[in-house]
């Protein structure tokens, strides 16, 4: 059974500049989330993919966008970036419907914005 | 809106003692989730422990159990024998059921001293 992946593990942009994180779900999972934890943080949701559809937002403005494509894997963009967009991101993968509310996390995407 | 309150910014144990980190959580849901993450140095959020709001049995797996008590909204997680592979970050987390959107609290820092 193959984890959850992401790249890259760490990048470097700076301010104005887009960025695109990827994530490959683990085997069997339909859904995935993606979370920023700024450092010393706990992770906040960003947002939710299912069937290739955002289901679900956290409090991020629209410069945040997502896809899920159809063998579930998904990309995180952000767009115009700012250096409080300094952070681990996360991605997490579940299957919706075996209804345990337990997600599988990837190491995540160091991002610095300088 | 639901939150997730941990008091505990550091803890520090004594190999093979026991030690309990405290959470508490504020929803109007009846029936939801609540995790323990453990987050390593290696960043990727690994799943230590879930229980069921309707439940009332307390989780255990293995040396780690929880105290849910949920009309005070409160599930402290307790790690007993510790090692020192159970430094970490631990976080506290809640979902709605159904939901797979978590909400996580700051962590709180775990030290094992040999």
């Amino acid at each position: 059974e193959t984890g959850v992946t992401q790249s890259p593990t760490h990048l470097i942009k700076t301010r104005g500049q887009q960025v695109t994180l990827r994530c490959s779900s683990q085997s069997g999972h339909n859904t995935v989330s993606w979370y920023q934890q700024a450092l010393g943080q706990g992770p906040q949701f960003i947002f939710q993919y299912y069937r290739e559809e955002e289901n679900g937002r956290g409090n991020f403005p629209p410069r945040f966008s997502g896809l899920q494509f159809p063998n579930y894997s998904s990309e995180l963009n952000v767009n115009a970036l700012e250096l409080d967009d300094s952070a681990l991101y996360l991605c997490a993968s579940s299957f919706r419907g075996r209804n345990t509310g337990e997600l599988f996390f990837g190491e995540g995407s160091r991002l610095t914005v300088l | 809106a639901q939150t997730v309150t941990q008091s505990q910014p550091e803890m520090s144990v004594q190999e093979a003692e026991t030690v309990t980190l405290s959470c508490t959580y504020d929803t109007s849901e009846s029936d939801y989730y609540l995790f323990w993450y453990k987050q390593p140095p290696s960043r990727q959020m690994i799943l230590v422990i879930r229980q069921e709001a309707y439940k009332q049995q307390n989780a255990t797996e293995n040396r780690f159990s929880v105290n849910f008590q949920k009309a005070a909204k409160s599930f402290s997680l307790k790690i007993s024998d510790s090692q020192l592979g159970d430094a970490a970050m631990y976080f506290c987390a809640y979902s709605p059921k159904r939901s797979e959107k978590l909400v996580f609290g700051k962590g709180t820092k775990l030290t094992v001293n040999p």
